[in-house]
């Protein structure tokens, strides 16, 4: 059962543009995102986190907006860079009595082209 | 700090034989994850120790996955028989158990073949 979902394989993006990644949750008890972003041959990274107190959190080029109504958030990257090209995953943890986990989506893989 | 370690990088077996990953989290970290990566399913988390304590195994596909963690630095996923669907990405991760901490630190991954 995917909670996190991410419903774009992928996205090509020109250098200096702006990078829009989408990820839908069906879980309303959400109450915390991440972002990771991955290159190959390396585990994921954490990017940028956003709280469902607030409804955008920035850092530097990277800016998460989240619309607890639709249930959507979104992470901007302004502008652009070929060092961006990576996959980038949402997540949302669910927290238990003795601990949590993270429930990723299945990632958006970025190419910015030059 | 070095960061989560894990090995070996790259195994390749065949079917049926039994495999062995190894994970070393991050000094001081509490909660350690094993994670699988593939095409198809994503980044789905196979099971998750808080303070060398398995909480939730509710990911582990089957009877042929088993996960240990022994002491506070080292964890080691199992599986026997392997089997080519197994052929995946693993990764390790941790982080430190303190509120709110959902930032978790991942290791390099394990690449498994199985032929």
């Amino acid at each position: 059962d995917q909670q996190v979902k991410q419903n774009s394989p992928s996205l090509s993006v020109q250098e200096g543009r702006i990078s829009i990644l989408n990820c839908d949750y069906t879980n309303s008890m959400f109450d915390y995102f991440l972002w990771y972003k991955k290159y190959p041959a390396e585990g994921p990274t954490f990017l940028i986190s956003i709280s469902s107190i607030k409804d955008k959190n920035e850092d530097g080029r990277f800016t998460v907006f989240l619309n607890k109504s639709a249930k959507h958030l979104s992470l901007h990257i302004v502008p652009s860079q070929p060092g961006d090209s990576a996959v980038y995953f949402c997540a949302a943890p669910i927290s238990g009595l003795f601990g949590y986990a993270l429930n990723f989506g299945k990632g958006t893989s970025l190419l910015v082209t030059p | 700090d070095a960061g989560v370690i894990q090995s070996p990088r790259h195994e390749v077996t065949e079917m049926g034989q039994e495999v062995t990953l190894r994970c070393k989290p991050i000094s001081g970290h509490n909660s350690l994850f094993w994670y699988r990566q593939t095409m198809m399913r994503g980044l789905e988390l196979l099971i998750y120790f808080n303070n060398n304590v398995p909480i939730d195994d509710s990911g582990m596909p089957e009877d042929r996955f088993s996960a240990k963690m022994p002491n506070a630095s080292f964890s080691t996923l199992k599986i026997q028989p392997s089997e080519p669907r197994d052929s995946a990405v693993y990764f390790c991760a941790s982080s430190p158990d303190s509120v709110r901490a959902y930032e978790q630190y991942f290791g390099p991954g394990t690449r498994l073949t199985v032929t």
